[in-house]
């Protein structure tokens, strides 16, 4: 998985509550992605990283945020868990070099609210 | 945005046929086409991709077409193996990826 890990790798929760997802990366890639994967809807964006501090909202960003204190390091937070947001959430790292468009994805985390 | 459309959902072939999945994009100015394979439980694997320099694209037992015109491109596998079962995701890259819904494919040995 291109040196890319996801903690945890499953979490159950309850709605309402607060919910951290961890990517760490050991490619040192400028670019950092969450995806979440949904049956018929393929992979969808939710926020990406361009830097340490840099960070913009992709297609799905509403009842998410993230934070990139470090280069290795990006953090998916649901502030308060919806049953909606029950999905498997991917992080993806790039090199964001030009002409260098390649994705690479991490192993996954199974969330769910119930 | 971008928006992909991947056909078929669902695929069935026996193992030594050729399997072709389509997909078509909307907007004219992506320049970026990746195609992913999923196992069971884990994240989706590059496996191969094209740039729209590029009409034609092969590695191995898989080749990618492009067709700008159309708007259209596809994933080729030929003597598909039981191991080539899995689902696979094209996407189509302007700034942000856009992917499609993801085609099953099942090789029956």
């Amino acid at each position: 998985d291109a040196g890319i890990t996801q903690s945890p790798r499953h979490k159950v929760t309850e709605t309402g509550t607060p919910v951290t997802l961890r990517c760490h990366q050991t490619e040192n890639h400028r670019y950092m992605y969450w995806y979440r994967q949904d049956p018929g809807h393929g992979l969808r964006l939710i926020h990406y990283s361009y830097g340490v501090k840099d960070t913009d909202k992709g297609e799905v960003s509403d009842g998410y945020s993230v934070s990139r204190s470090k280069t290795e390091d990006f953090l998916l937070t649901l502030e308060s868990a919806t049953s909606s947001q029950t999905s498997v959430y991917f992080c993806a790292i790039g090199p964001g070099l030009a002409g260098a468009n390649e994705q690479f994805f991490g192993p996954g985390t199974r969330l769910t609210v119930l | 945005g971008e928006n992909v459309e991947q056909h078929p959902s669902t695929l069935s072939v026996q193992e030594g046929d050729s399997a072709v999945i389509k997909c078509t994009y909307s907007d004219s100015a992506s320049n970026y086409f990746p195609w992913y394979k999923q196992e069971l439980g884990k994240g989706p694997q590059l496996i191969i991709d094209i740039r729209s320099n590029v009409g034609e694209k092969k590695d191995q037992r898989i080749a990618v077409t492009l067709n700008k015109t159309a708007k259209h491109f596809s994933l080729h596998i030929t003597e598909t193996q039981p191991e080539d079962s899995a689902v696979y995701f094209c996407a189509a890259r302007i700034n942000d990826m856009r992917f499609g819904a993801g085609t099953r494919l099942t090789v029956k040995p």
